[in-house]
């Protein structure tokens, strides 16, 4: 079946920081990738998103390049700030009508200022 | 608008209660979900809707119910709760713009089973 691995958190940085969460997916037809962010006692957000190959999300700084050679589609962020502390999930989904995202297990990212 | 709401925010159930989890939208948006968050782990869906009177299974269906009357409403029910169902409930809703356009999501409602 469909799935979606991430790093193993939490991570803990230094402001201005480099950020990379790693994302790998196995899927059975052709998917759309997302990152989604979950800051503290809210719900998800979606942070950014590529559907095909070859595609670059980006958002409030973050980028994600869809890399269907080796099945990733890791996070970066060149500086990251304070406000940036939260969950991140990786997700995909492959069916063409209703969307059921498959999510990987989320990385705690925690800034230090 | 508000987006997509949900009540309760917290809720303690003994084994073998019922309850419905309310989740709404004001977006007139077509699609919605019902997700579970264990700790630790990513979301799971459980079921969603695709339009008034039409509901389907997700991946984690069992012990679950859920209807769609209206397009802004869609409750989920548990019939008879188990400890394993202690989790973190998402509701979510899109609009039939294309596969890839964003969910939104509501702001959980966490329920313990005891």
């Amino acid at each position: 079946g469909d799935s979606v691995t991430q790093m193993e958190g939490p991570v803990t940085l230094s402001e201005e920081a480099f950020l990379t969460i790693n994302c790998t997916y196995t899927a059975t037809g052709y998917p759309s990738l997302f990152w989604y962010v979950q800051y503290p006692g809210e719900g998800l957000q979606l942070l950014l998103k590529a559907t095909k190959a070859d595609d670059k999300g980006s958002n409030k700084g973050f980028e994600a390049t869809y890399r269907k050679e080796t099945t990733s589609f890791h996070l970066e962020k060149g500086s990251v700030q304070v406000s940036d502390s939260a969950v991140y999930f990786c997700a995909l989904s492959v069916d063409q009508g209703a969307q059921k995202l498959v999510f990987g297990q989320g990385t705690r990212l925690t800034i230090n200022p | 608008n508000a987006g997509v709401t949900q009540t309760p925010k917290f809720r303690i159930l003994k084994i073998g209660q019922s309850m419905t989890l309310q989740c709404a939208q004001d977006m007139n948006h077509n699609y919605m979900y019902w997700y579970r968050q264990d700790p630790g782990m990513g979301l799971k869906l459980i079921y969603y809707s695709v339009g008034a009177g039409i509901t389907d299974k997700g991946e984690v269906p069992n012990g679950y119910n859920v209807s769609r009357s209206t397009t802004e409403d869609f409750p989920l029910r548990l019939e008879l709760a188990a400890p394993s169902q202690t989790s973190v409930y998402f509701c979510a809703s899109r609009p039939p713009f294309g596969r890839h356009y964003e969910q939104y999501f509501g702001p959980g409602t966490r329920l313990t089973v005891t």
